[in-house]
């Protein structure tokens, strides 16, 4: 089976500018999970979607959004970028909802904003 | 929320050495216990995980033990090798709910 996949794998932005990331998961999975990464912060988690739906999130500002469409795969949107948003978005997909589950994650996407 | 803390941050052994990272959290409820290995500029690779009903589980050289009395579990590396160097972060998670990751720990396997 495929990997989860993450496109673009790099991305620079310039302050106010929006961006949106895209994760196909593993075929199967219906959970996608969304994580950013940082050196100070480590992993934190941003938000969870199962069938299309929002079941978990996380604490961060209304800026940061998702979605995900009828084929599990899944996007997530930064509006009005701050230079605090650089960081590597991970996206990980588990068969199941939940973190209770294994979740397999993705190659990333490095945001750098300027 | 569930809060994890991980220690050591940095670790370094000597090849052939063992190698031990401890975590604790928060929630007593927390029932399912992942860990990571993440390669510098790769992605996190699940490398073992535990549930609440199990105190220990072992994969060849890597073991994860779990003490639900204290809140604590750990990972441990038997004879260590080189390609075992990279950061290892633990995660706890609530029934049905999100993982939370631990800071990560810096294992180095000196030749």
């Amino acid at each position: 089976k495929a990997g989860v996949t993450q496109t673009p794998r790099y991305l620079i932005k310039t302050r106010g500018q929006q961006v949106t990331l895209s994760c196909s998961p593993i075929s199967g999975h219906r959970s996608v999970s969304w994580y950013q990464q940082t050196p100070g912060q480590g992993l934190q988690f941003l938000f969870e979607y199962f069938s299309e739906t929002q079941r978990n999130k996380g604490n961060f500002p209304g800026r940061f959004s998702g979605r995900q469409f009828s084929n599990s795969r899944s996007e997530m949107n930064v509006s009005t970028l701050e230079l605090g948003d650089s960081a590597l978005y991970l996206c990980a997909s588990s068969l199941v909802a939940g973190g209770d589950y294994e979740q397999y994650f993705g190659p990333g996407t490095r945001l750098t904003v300027t | 929320g569930e809060n994890v803390e991980q220690h050591p941050s940095t670790l370094s052994v000597q090849e052939g050495d063992s190698a031990v990272i401890k975590c604790t959290y928060s929630d007593s409820a927390s029932n399912y216990f992942p860990w990571y290995k993440q390669e510098l500029g790769k992605r996190p690779q699940l490398i073992i995980d535990i549930r609440s009903n199990v105190g220990e589980k072992k994969d060849q050289r890597i073991a994860v033990t779990l003490n639900k009395t204290a809140k604590h579990f750990s990972l441990h590396i038997t004879e260590t090798q080189p390609e075992d160097s990279a950061v290892y972060f633990c995660a706890a998670s609530l029934p049905a709910r999100q993982l939370t990751f631990g800071s990560g720990t810096q294992l180095t396997v000196l030749p």
